[in-house]
């Protein structure tokens, strides 16, 4: 069963202006851990932000932030002020206690001049 | 840098060939996963060492396999290819006793088989 669900194949945002890519997930471990990657088009996976099952406060790492809504199993990325070289391929992924990390089909962000 | 170190970076190969991809972990962690990412696809999860022994297999065929070192360092081989094998190859590791933390993926090997 699909554990990790991105519902937009693609997105298009103007330069300056901010985006949320929507991600929700599936479990019945009470540990848990919410990531987001980038993969640019030179392929590398670039590790953007972390959130704990147990946290309690939203993570944020410098204009992304990770909108966190337990009970409803989201985990949506918030990018504020985009900028050109945020185009790419985004992931959101989980990881159950010391597990693999799962990962969701991605979001394909462009960001328009 | 991700500290993760992965070769090659890029392989090009004929059907029926068999390869071997190699994966140096982060200095100190003990945990090794591989995974397969196909054009435009997302990242499937393969098969999961920690400490020389395998912990978790996830969507790996049987003409593919893995070990994982005394040195810690890992080796995926792709044997028999097909042309749906052509795909980047990823491997991470993370330390492991942090039970939900990061992993830290290395540059990936980009596999053509013609």
């Amino acid at each position: 069963a699909q554990k990790i669900t991105q519902t937009q194949p693609g997105m298009f945002v103007q330069e300056k202006e901010a985006v949320t890519l929507d991600c929700t997930y599936d479990t019945s471990d009470p540990s848990y851990g919410l990531f987001w990657y980038k993969q640019p088009s030179s392929g590398e996976m670039i590790f953007l932000i972390y959130q704990g099952s147990y946290d309690q406060q939203n993570a944020t790492e410098g204009r992304y932030s990770l909108n966190f809504q337990k009970a409803r199993k989201s985990a949506n990325l918030v990018i504020s002020a985009s900028q050109l070289g945020d185009s790419a391929m985004y992931f959101c992924a989980m990881r159950e206690g010391p597990n693999d990390m799962r990962f969701g089909a991605g979001t394909r962000l462009t960001v328009k001049p | 840098d991700s500290g993760v170190t992965q070769t090659p970076k890029h392989l090009i190969t004929a059907t029926g060939q068999r390869v071997t991809l190699r994966c140096s972990p982060r200095s100190g962690d003990l945990s090794v996963y591989w995974y397969q990412q196909s054009l435009d696809q997302g990242l499937q999860f393969l098969i999961q060492y920690y400490n020389g022994e395998e912990r978790a297999k996830g969507n790996i065929l049987e003409r593919f396999s893995a070990q994982q070192f005394p040195d810690l360092h890992s080796e995926l081989n792709l044997s028999s290819l097909e042309l749906g094998d052509s795909a980047l190859y990823f491997c991470a590791s993370s330390v492991d006793y942090l039970n939900t933390g990061e992993l830290f993926f290395g540059e990936g090997s980009r596999l053509t088989v013609l």
